[in-house]
């Protein structure tokens, strides 16, 4: 069964610090990746996806992302965190159906300290 | 433009109520979903509409639940006899496009349901 696996529940870093959030995923085929972010009492904003391609994809915000398909990871990162990025990020895989539905992680909460 | 918007946003009710939750999608899109958020947890699917078609709920966990989506642009979700584990986040989002494994969902602030 398709599953997305985030290892790091909480994960905490200092502003201007680089920033890696990890996603692993188990998918038969070629994956759509996608990287979302939710902010508290906010609707998920798309931050960046994956479908085929350049294996390391740009996002909104300043993230980037990078396929690793030996790996099954598609791992968020940003050089420098701003304040403002604090908030849950998830990643989710396209399921292998003709509807579109999202199959999401259990999330990532990023504290980030002044 | 006007993104997804839902109404309420939030809700208590008490065990055995029935609710009722709205979605407003972005004008013209084809596709609708609904999520189910619990505490400390990501989203999970429970239904998908497209235009007045349910082509999947193969999500929703009972029979208590129902979506609907008549004129193929707002839709419902209603759930009868409300428990206490169906307290959580309901979120719905709306693509352009139909379905398929890569479309890019448009996401509403979601309706927090706390059943008393």
């Amino acid at each position: 069964a398709q599953s997305v696996t985030q290892p790091d529940i909480h994960i905490t870093v200092s502003e201007g610090a680089s920033l890696e959030l990890r996603c692993n995923y188990s998918y038969g085929a070629t994956p759509y990746l996608f990287w979302y972010v939710q902010s508290p009492g906010q609707g998920l904003q798309l931050l960046l996806k994956y479908f085929s391609g350049d294996t390391l994809v740009q996002g909104i915000k300043g993230f980037e992302a990078e396929f690793k398909r030996s790996q099954s990871s598609f791992n968020l990162r940003k050089p420098s965190v701003h304040w403002s990025d604090a908030a849950e990020y998830f990643c989710a895989v396209g399921a292998s159906s003709n509807t579109g539905k999202l199959i999401f992680g259990q999330g990532t909460t990023l504290q980030v300290k002044p | 433009g006007a993104g997804v918007s839902q109404s309420p946003r939030y809700k208590v009710a008490k065990r055995g109520q029935d609710v009722a939750l709205r979605c407003d999608p972005i004008s013209g899109h084809v596709s609708l979903f609904w999520y189910q958020q619990a505490l400390g947890q990501g989203p999970e699917f429970l239904t998908y509409f497209q235009n007045e078609a349910q082509l999947d709920k193969s999500g929703l966990p009972s029979d208590r639940f129902f979506a609907e989506r008549p004129e193929g642009s707002v839709s419902t979700l209603k759930i009868q006899r409300t428990q206490q584990e169906d307290s959580a986040v309901y979120l719905c989002a709306s693509s352009s496009y139909a379905g398929g494994p890569g479309l890019e969902q448009f996401f509403g602030p979601g309706t927090r349901l706390t059943v008393l």
